[in-house]
């Protein structure tokens, strides 16, 4: 059974820093592209971050290129995401999300529950 | 620019059929899409993939009740037989490159 358990969000100041992580199981993590979705709160969906299976190719949204950086440790079955200079709009529940094959843009197929980052204004 | 749009609500009654539409932006219509559901308080959970060509493939223990359709730059999610737990947000996802894109998602309430 695939799993994906986010942890690591908090409340934090803004300008701050916070590093997320989502451990995978139940899949063979490395043949997998993965990606960081965020919802603020009563809002949509909103693609963050994407990572290949191997970790040699990155995307962003640009509402957070230069901020975050996406990665992932295949031996430890773990992604990440480091986000920096945090403002009060980064304010969301991050979910983890599984591609459905090794190419990093397509459909998500399996979900986290998430974690919730807050940013006070 | 890569768009996909979708109606803010829907509703329809217990054991009936609806039908939801996810539209591409122009010089798009050919992309697939991907539909998901989140019901209240949990997160997203995964339909299906849906091609231009209508041809679909569902999620895990998705049931039969999800089909999925297409016609030009319209891609659509029909359930059938309504049950109370399919009241919940769907999202419709598509893709580019470096790119992934959510639409707004449609509130069904089941009457």
């Amino acid at each position: 059974e695939v799993q994906l358990v986010e942890s690591g969000g908090g409340l934090v100041q803004p300008g701050g820093s916070l590093r997320l992580s989502c451990a995978a199981s139940g899949f063979t993590f490395n043949n997998y592209a993965m990606s960081w979705v965020r919802q603020a709160p009563g809002k949509g969906l909103e693609w963050v971050s994407a990572i290949s299976g191997r970790g040699r190719s990155t995307d962003y949204a640009d509402s957070v290129k230069g901020r975050f950086t996406i990665s992932r440790d295949n031996s430890k079955n773990t992604l990440y995401l480091e986000m920096n200079s945090l403002r009060a709009e980064d304010t969301a529940l991050y979910y983890c999300a599984k591609r459905a094959d090794i190419v990093v843009v397509g459909d998500f197929d399996y979900w986290g529950q998430g974690t919730l980052v807050t940013v006070p204004s | 620019q890569l768009v996909v749009t979708q109606s803010p609500s829907a509703s329809a009654s217990l054991g009936a059929s609806v039908k939801l539409t996810c539209t591409l932006s122009s010089g798009h219509s050919s992309y697939a899409i991907a539909w998901h559901q989140q019901q209240p308080e949990k997160g997203p959970r995964y339909l299906m993939k849906l091609n231009s060509d209508g041809t679909h493939s569902k999620g895990d223990g998705i049931p039969d009740r999800f089909s999925g359709s297409s016609s030009g730059a319209e891609r659509y999610l029909t359930i059938s037989s309504l049950r109370s737990e399919d009241e919940a947000d769907y999202y419709c996802q598509t893709w580019g490159i470096g790119i992934q894109v959510f639409g707004g998602g449609t509130r069904l309430t089941v009457l």
